[in-house]
């Protein structure tokens, strides 16, 4: 099966940072999507990497590594609006299909 | 742009009883997918058309799932003799294109909350 992990939960507080971390190991790899969640919505697409490094969107960062199977997504200057659950999926070369993992559900405080 | 649109939001149905659930793709997106979510199982794909044709249903149940798409406006998927294990949001997702690169980002629709009794 494809395999993409992520830790259940995490929490901040606000004005920081939390890094959302997710690993993946999969038969193929064209790309990974975060996706933030809240409950009882549709996931909301964030951002999309497919080539190592650091990619700066401003409030929202992510970092990929495929030689380790791992990125993360970094949201600074957290808000409580931030609290969400924060979703990786790794896009497959057959017809970008996307695996998804469990999620991360971020909880920002006072 | 209304996004996708996806009805009924919610749906009680008895054990036993049939479920058909509708999404909209985003006018213009060739690609569409169907997704479920539980608390148990995440995020799971079950199939996927291009430009209507069924591409992939590797992740659909082989037994009582089945998904159309007659036009490329609408797109549907029947669940028959419903079990209380096919409780759970099923998404529809659509995207412009599979070709590769941020243009093909998948956008959800609300889901439909499917609760079978």
């Amino acid at each position: 099966g494809q395999g993409v992990e992520q830790p259940d939960n995490l929490m901040s507080v606000e004005g920081t940072f939390a890094r959302v971390n997710c690993t993946y190991s999969t038969s193929g790899f064209n790309g990974l999507s975060w996706y933030q969640q809240r409950e009882g919505h549709a996931p909301v697409f964030l951002s999309y990497v497919v080539l190592d490094g650091l990619k700066d969107s401003g409030h929202f960062s992510t970092f990929l590594s495929r030689s380790n199977g791992y990125s993360y997504l970094l949201l600074t200057e957290l808000q409580i609006k931030d609290s969400a659950s924060y979703l990786c999926a790794v896009r497959m070369p057959n017809y970008n299909v996307l695996y998804f993992g469990s999620g991360t559900k971020l909880t920002v405080e006072p | 742009n209304a996004g996708v649109i996806q009805t009924p939001r919610h749906k009680v149905t008895g054990k036993g009883q049939e479920a058909t659930l509708w999404c909209e793709p985003i006018s213009g997106h060739s690609a569409v997918f169907w997704y479920r979510q539980t608390i148990v199982q995440g995020l799971e794909f079950l199939t996927y058309f291009r430009n209507q044709a069924p591409i992939d249903d590797s992740g659909m149940p082989k037994e009582r799932f089945s998904a159309q798409m007659p036009n490329q406006s609408h797109s549907t998927l029947k669940i028959q003799s419903t079990q209380p294990q096919d409780s759970a949001v099923y998404l529809c997702a659509s995207s412009s294109r599979t070709g590769g690169g941020v243009q093909d980002t998948q956008y959800f629709g609300p889901g439909t909350r499917l609760l079978v009794l």
